[in-house]
């Protein structure tokens, strides 16, 4: 079967800097998503990875490593907005994407 | 911006009612996602549509139906509601099948059926 493996819920402190781990199991592969999702609204688009490496957009950076089927997505400079559900989901080889069930990050001053 | 508009935030329904959730975008997206989200669980495809008039089965179809008569506007149908529908709710859409394909969500329709 499929699977997207992440953690439920993490915490950080303002300032600092969170790496969120994504890990997946699917029949193929087309590309990987971040998106992130604050309470009561609807997600955004944050990255997407469909080469091996590092992508950088700002203060949010998304690694990617096909072979080892891991993905992560690094937070840096916390900020008391960053408080959200961040979601991770592969596009399969038909090209569907398969969700993980969200990391909540907490951030506390 | 893309917008992707859902008409209620909020509803509360009873056992057995016709549930209609609309979504309606305005960027000319071919594509267009009903999902539902549960705590604890990822979320789930019940149809979509990447045409006029075209539908498609996701991964938890049954009790619902979709209409696409515009290509800006997707329903969701609950023909009889039940309580295991009690759910949020979200449509998306996006511009192209291949590539990226970055969805663009609603704000969701938050379902009590009682």
């Amino acid at each position: 079967g499929q699977n997207i493996d992440q953690p439920t819920e993490m915490t950080a402190t303002e300032g600092a800097i969170v790496q969120i781990n994504c890990t997946y199991q699917t029949s193929g592969f087309n590309g990987l998503f971040w998106y992130q999702q604050h309470a009561g609204e609807a997600p955004t688009f944050l990255s997407y990875n469909v080469l091996d490496g590092l992508e950088e957009k700002g203060r949010f950076s998304s690694f990617l490593s096909r072979s080892k089927g891991y993905s992560y997505l690094l937070l840096k400079e916390l900020q008391m907005k960053d408080s959200a559900s961040y979601l991770c989901a592969v596009k399969d080889s038909n090209y569907q994407l398969i969700w993980g069930a969200g990391t909540k990050l907490i951030i506390k001053p | 911006d893309v917008k992707v508009t859902q008409s209620s935030r909020y509803l509360v329904k009873r056992t057995g009612e016709k549930v209609f959730l609309e979504c309606v975008q305005d960027m000319d997206h071919e594509n267009m996602f009903w999902y539902r989200q549960d705590p604890g669980l990822g979320l789930r495809l019940i149809y979509f549509s990447y045409d006029v008039k075209m539908k498609e089965k996701g991964d938890i179809p049954e009790g619902y139906s979709v209409s696409r008569e515009k290509k800006e506007r997707f329903s969701l149908i609950l023909e009889s509601a039940s309580t295991n529908q009690t759910s949020m709710y979200l449509c998306a859409s996006s511009l192209s099948e291949s590539g990226a394909n970055v969805l663009t969500f609603g704000a969701g329709s938050r379902l009590t059926v009682l």
